[in-house]
C-alpha cells in the first residue's frame, strides 16, 4: 500500500532555532507538493516540484522557507529561523504530473509548534 | 481569496440520514475534487469529476457539478459514524495547482 511519509510526524521548538521536515513522496510520483494547514488560512500550497525541479514556490516566505529534492525520494521544507507564526500543520502530497492536475495523495502531515 | 469555498462551514447529522455539501468557485475549471480529512489526518481523495461531466458516483458518494453556476455538491447517502471528517473541494483554476477550499465540518452524530 504505498503512501507519503513524513517526519517528524510533530515537532516542538524554539523562536529562532531550525525545521527541517522531510517528506518521501510515492514511488513514481514525478510532483511534489508542500502545504500549510492553519485554523485561520485553512490549506495553503507554499512549494511543488516536478521531476526534482522547482516548478513554483511563491506561497512560500523566502526569507526564512527553503523546500529543496536531494533526490526523487526525498522533499525537505526547512525553515530558519522559525517564528511562532509558524506554528502549523505542514503537508507533503506527491502525485503525477498531469494538465488539468490529477489526485494528490497527502502525508499525514508534520504537526508543527513554535514557542 | 479562496477559488473553492465550501458551504455549510459545519453539519451536524444523525446517523443514516444523507449529508449534502456544496462547493461554488470563481473562475473557469477543468476538474473539480472532492477531498476528505480526519481529524490529526492528511487529506484523503475521494472523487474528482470533469468540467464536462455533470454527475459521478462512487459507493455512498455522489457528486454533481454545475459549469454555469460554478458550483459543486457531494451528497454522501446514509452517514455513518465513520463519515465524521472535514470535506474539502479542490480547483485546478490556477495553472497546474489545486485550491482547496476551507472546508466543510461534518459530524455524525449516532
Amino acid at each position: 500500500d504505498a503512501r507519503v511519509t513524513q517526519t517528524p510526524r510533530h515537532k516542538v521548538t524554539e523562536m529562532g532555532q531550525e525545521v527541517t521536515m522531510r517528506c518521501q513522496p510515492i514511488l513514481g510520483h514525478n510532483t511534489v507538493f508542500w502545504y500549510r494547514q492553519t485554523m485561520m488560512q485553512g490549506l495553503e500550497l507554499l512549494a511543488y516540484f516536478r521531476n526534482r525541479a522547482p516548478l513554483d514556490d511563491s506561497g512560500m516566505p523566502k526569507d526564512r522557507f527553503s523546500a529543496e529534492m536531494p533526490d526523487a525520494t526525498l522533499a525537505t521544507l526547512k525553515i530558519q529561523p522559525s517564528e511562532p507564526r509558524d506554528s502549523a500543520v505542514y503537508f507533503c502530497a506527491s502525485g503525477l504530473f498531469r494538465v488539468p492536475p490529477d489526485t494528490q495523495y497527502f502525508g499525514p502531515g508534520t504537526r508543527l509548534t513554535v514557542l | 481569496s479562496q477559488q473553492g469555498e465550501e458551504d455549510p462551514q459545519a453539519l451536524s447529522i444523525q446517523e443514516g440520514e444523507n449529508a449534502t455539501m456544496n462547493c461554488s468557485y470563481k473562475t473557469s475549471i477543468n476538474n473539480l475534487q472532492w477531498y476528505r480529512q480526519n481529524s490529526g489526518r492528511g487529506l484523503v481523495h475521494l472523487i474528482l469529476i470533469r468540467s464536462n461531466e455533470r454527475e459521478k458516483h462512487s459507493g455512498r458518494l455522489r457528486v454533481t457539478l454545475d459549469t454555469s453556476k460554478k458550483s459543486s455538491s457531494l451528497l454522501i447517502t446514509a452517514s455513518r459514524a465513520a463519515d465524521t471528517a472535514s470535506y474539502f473541494c479542490a480547483t485546478d483554476a490556477r495553472a497546474q495547482k489545486l485550491v482547496f477550499g476551507q472546508g466543510t465540518r461534518l459530524t455524525i452524530n449516532p
